[in-house]
């Protein structure tokens, strides 16, 4: 099974509003990633999560704030988003270890009003 | 900053055609991924080279890693319409836990009946 699950699938916010995406996998990685992704772009990376431990935060505003409670969930908190921050929002997993594979959820479209 | 250069960018062709991409970089990569996507979803891993020089097939899609594992190219034998999508290599750099990936710019591809 290389299964990761994102929830939810579509999520309309206003600037204002407070939300949380969610992320899980059961293959006992344990590396974990969000990803942002704008139309016909590749995906760039936001965070990446080692041993439950934030490794790489590239830079990413802090109303983007990641959160990893045990080693098959991923979480990320939203708050006081930009329309410009509108995407697919992109959960994926790895060993952690040897070739590293990545693999991808199905992704929560994001809408910010 | 390391670069993965992809091409094409776009492809249009007939069903029944043959294709091939190409990733280039001056870098060294562990291991490289090859994922395809479809609008609105995750990308979906269709294969991990690790051996420089390996070639590896899927169906009518084939794999190559160059001898250096700094290039790559994807293959595919009379493309079918169910071929559409956009095709992304990524390269990880290092065996470390939580590698980042190196994402090429993508190559969307269009097979018409």
């Amino acid at each position: 099974d290389t299964e990761v699950t994102q929830t939810p699938k579509h999520l309309v916010m206003g600037m204002t509003n407070k939300k949380s995406l969610k992320c899980e996998q059961h293959m006992g990685h344990r590396a974990m990633y969000w990803y942002k992704q704008k139309a016909k772009k590749p995906p760039e990376l936001m965070f990446v999560y080692s041993y439950e431990k934030l490794s790489i935060n590239e830079s990413v505003p802090s109303r983007f704030s990641p959160e990893c409670p045990n080693s098959s969930l991923l979480n990320l908190h939203l708050h006081a988003l930009q329309p410009e921050d509108s995407a697919l929002y992109l959960c994926a997993s790895s060993q952690g270890e040897g070739p590293d594979t990545q693999y991808f959820g199905p992704g929560t479209r994001l809408t910010v009003l | 900053t390391q670069l993965l250069e992809q091409s094409p960018q776009f492809l249009s062709i007939q069903e029944g055609e043959n294709l091939t991409v190409y990733c280039n970089s001056s870098s060294v990569f562990s291991s490289l991924q090859w994922y395809r996507q479809e609008p609105g979803e995750g990308p979906v891993l269709l294969v991990t080279v690790v051996t420089g020089g390996e070639v590896k097939k899927l169906k009518r899609l084939t794999f190559q890693f160059g001898d250096a594992r700094k290039d790559s190219s994807l293959h595919i034998t009379a493309a079918q319409t169910g071929d559409t999508g956009l095709y992304l290599c990524a390269g990880a750099q290092a065996n470390q836990a939580g590698t980042a990936l190196i994402f090429g710019k993508g190559t969307t591809l269009s097979v018409s009946s």
